[in-house]
């Protein structure tokens, strides 16, 4: 079975500090992709982004980084320099070649940058 | 613009009445999927379609149904709600069935977010 657990319901950070959201994953696959969403107070579903199992290289854009460790099956999401409109619930999720599309979704970690 | 649209975006509806939820993309995606989103659990599969008249349960079936008799439309049916389907509901297609064609992501509609009382 294939579970998304992100331990961190709620982080609370000032502007300008970064922050790490922790993402751990299970499956059994070894072809496997995992997704980074962003739910801003809107509620829209904002995609982040996409990484497959065989490539482990870290991917930066703009602030956002985002660090693959297959060997702690992590997935982690940093922030750097945190902004008010970073505030937002982010989801992490895992979908494998045997699961027909379907996103696993973790529960979700809350965001809040405050001024 | 490529999309996928929902309709209605809020409702609030009472036990037992049944409701429709449509949703409907412009891409000419294979596969489409419902989610529900409740606080705590993250998102949860509710039904998914491969294709045209190819549908299948997802984690959460129970107390809905779909049907795929259109490419563009996978509506969602609430035939006798009852208040633990409250929740914020997603519809999401993408291009294949095939998880590993190309560079294909999972879009997703604006959410209808849903009250039975």
């Amino acid at each position: 079975a294939q579970k998304v657990t992100q331990a961190q319901t709620e982080i609370s950070v000032v502007e300008k500090e970064d922050v790490t959201l922790d993402c751990v994953y299970e499956t059994r696959d070894t072809t496997y992709y995992l997704f980074w969403y962003k739910q801003p107070p809107s509620g829209e579903l904002v995609f982040l982004i996409r990484r497959n199992s065989f490539d482990e290289q870290n991917e930066i854009s703009g602030r956002y980084s985002w660090n693959f460790q297959k060997s702690t099956s992590s997935f982690n999401f940093t922030i750097t320099a945190s902004q008010v409109v970073d505030s937002a619930v982010y989801f992490c999720a895992l979908v494998t070649i045997r699961g027909f599309q379907k996103l696993v979704f973790g529960t979700g970690t809350r965001l809040l940058v405050s001024p | 613009e490529a999309q996928v649209t929902q309709n209605p975006r809020y409702l609030i509806t009472v036990t037992g009445k049944k409701l429709t939820v449509t949703c409907s993309q412009n891409m000419n995606h294979e596969y489409m999927s419902w989610y529900r989103q409740d606080p705590g659990l993250g998102l949860r599969q509710i039904y998914y379609s491969m294709n045209v008249e190819v549908t299948d349960k997802g984690d959460v079936p129970e107390g809905y149904k779909v049907s795929r008799k259109e490419k563009r439309n996978f509506p969602l049916i609430l035939e006798s709600p009852s208040p633990n389907q409250t929740s914020l509901y997603f519809c999401a297609s993408s291009l294949s069935s095939e998880v590993f064609s190309g560079t294909d992501t999972q879009y997703f509609g604006p959410g209808t977010r849903l009250t039975v009382l």
